[in-house]
């Protein structure tokens, strides 16, 4: 079975930084490129990041860019988000997903929970 | 890169179809078969409903149809049942580098 699951999520404060792993199983890895997606409390989905398989071409939204680093060990078939300068508004459920052809998210793993409080 | 305009909610009662928009750009939508949908119960993950305008993955309803015309795509759920009610985003690639705009958002409530 296809599966993704994130982990790492947490309270931080604000200025902090996290970071997001994500686990993949039932495909092979190496041959999919991958995308992290997040949603606000309340709020709708907001795409972050994607990452080629081979991590040759990465891609951010300008609300992290330069704040956010996405990356993967395909050795370890994970996909990571190196988050810092976290803000208030960074808070939400963040989702791993796999990606088919820059076109669409076929998986999506069930996300993890990052609040920026102080 | 603003997000896709849908509106916030649309209800029908079991049985019926409804449909639900998503306007664009000719930057996004207008310009690319490349609008999907994805189905989002409360507390859950999104699903994946349809990819590249119309085309529904293994596994996913047949009730369950997408379209497009212009700068506007549009979901439409026949045969109404209960499951269908959530929350439903559309979603289009808009260039090599920003990739992905979502939509608001829709709110599906069955009567």
């Amino acid at each position: 079975e296809v599966h993704l699951e994130e982990s790492g999520g947490g309270l931080v404060q604000p200025g902090g930084s996290l970071r997001l792993s994500c686990a993949a199983s039932g495909f092979t890895f190496t041959t999919y490129s991958m995308n992290w997606v997040r949603q606000a409390p309340g709020k709708g989905l907001e795409w972050l990041s994607y990452i080629s398989s081979g991590s040759s071409d990465i891609y951010y939204a300008d609300s992290v860019k330069g704040r956010f680093t996405i990356s993967r060990d395909n050795a370890k078939k994970s996909l990571y988000l190196q988050m810092s300068s976290l803000r208030a508004e960074d808070t939400a459920v963040y989702y791993c997903t796999r990606d088919e052809m820059r076109y669409y998210m076929d998986v999506w793993g069930k996300g993890t929970t990052v609040t920026v409080s102080s | 890169q603003s997000a896709l305009t849908q509106p916030a909610s649309v209800s029908g009662s079991p049985g019926q179809s409804i449909t639900i928009s998503c306007t664009g750009t000719s930057s996004d939508v207008g310009s690319y078969n490349y609008v999907s949908w994805y189905q989002q119960h409360p507390g859950k993950a999104p699903k994946l409903m349809i990819y590249e305008v119309s085309n529904r993955p293994s596994g996913v309803s047949n009730r369950f149809s997408g379209s497009k015309s212009g700068n506007t795509a549009s979901l439409t759920i026949s045969g109404l049942q209960a499951e269908d009610e959530a929350d439903y985003y559309c979603s289009s690639y808009i260039s090599s580098s920003t990739l992905y705009v979502f939509g608001t958002g829709t709110k599906v409530t069955v009567l």
